[in-house]
């Protein structure tokens, strides 16, 4: 079975852009988890869907970020304007049910110039 | 809140020595406990999981035993090899509440040969 797939595996572009990370997660899985992970801070979950449903943005750093799930195969991850304190690696996850496991992609590494 | 202490890394061992990671945790009621592995590049992986006090999580010769005495998770594995060396992360995950993983910061190994 496919994993989590995300992309673009690496972005590089400069502060004020518009970034879209996307992740499709494993089908069949009702949750799909965004974490960021930085050396300064570690992994740190930014929001999570259930059933396409955003259930708790609270990690959301400001307004800047947003994220959707249109459909049960694919989520988004927006940044508008980028930032240079916005490098780092994003990983979308996805489980079956809260109390399984969850599944993570190979992350995509962003560099905001 | 919730809050999981990982031992500061990087550990180097070399081959065939035992490996102990320790990693504690602060929470309320029941929460499940994990190990993920991540390798160089690669997103994080489920190595084991505990979802009860006393289980014994394992998998490719490591273990964990989910201590609620101690509020412990420590990870052990008898014989390290090379291909091991990898980044470790303790996660927790509430039994009400976010449904999300907290993790810990994450602990390098080197397994020298």
């Amino acid at each position: 079975d496919a994993g989590v797939i995300q992309s673009p595996r690496h972005e590089v572009t400069e502060m004020g852009q518009e970034v879209t990370l996307r992740c499709k997660p494993i089908s069949g899985h009702d949750y799909l988890f965004w974490y960021r992970q930085t050396m300064m801070r570690g992994l740190e979950l930014l929001i999570y869907f259930n059933n396409n449903v955003p259930i708790d943005d609270s990690g959301m750093p400001e307004d800047r970020f947003s994220a959707k799930m249109p459909n049960a195969s694919f989520s988004t991850l927006k940044i508008q304007p980028s930032e240079p304190r916005d490098s780092a690696v994003y990983f979308c996850a996805s489980s079956l049910t809260t109390y399984q496991p969850q599944h993570f992609g190979d992350g995509t590494r962003l560099s905001i110039l | 809140g919730n809050s999981v202490t990982q031992m500061e890394g990087p550990v180097t061992l070399s081959e065939e020595a035992f490996l102990t990671i320790n990693c504690t945790y602060t929470a309320t009621g029941y929460p499940s406990l994990f190990w993920y592995v991540q390798y160089p590049g690669e997103g994080l992986q489920l190595l084991l999981k505990a979802t009860k006090a006393d289980d014994k999580g394992s998998n490719k010769g490591f273990e964990a035993t989910y201590r609620k005495e101690t509020t412990s998770f420590h990870l052990e594995k008898g014989s390290v090899q090379v291909s091991d060396s990898a980044v470790y992360f303790c996660a927790l995950m509430g039994d009400t509440g976010r449904r999300a993983l907290t993790f810990g910061s994450g602990t390098r190994l080197q397994v020298q040969p």
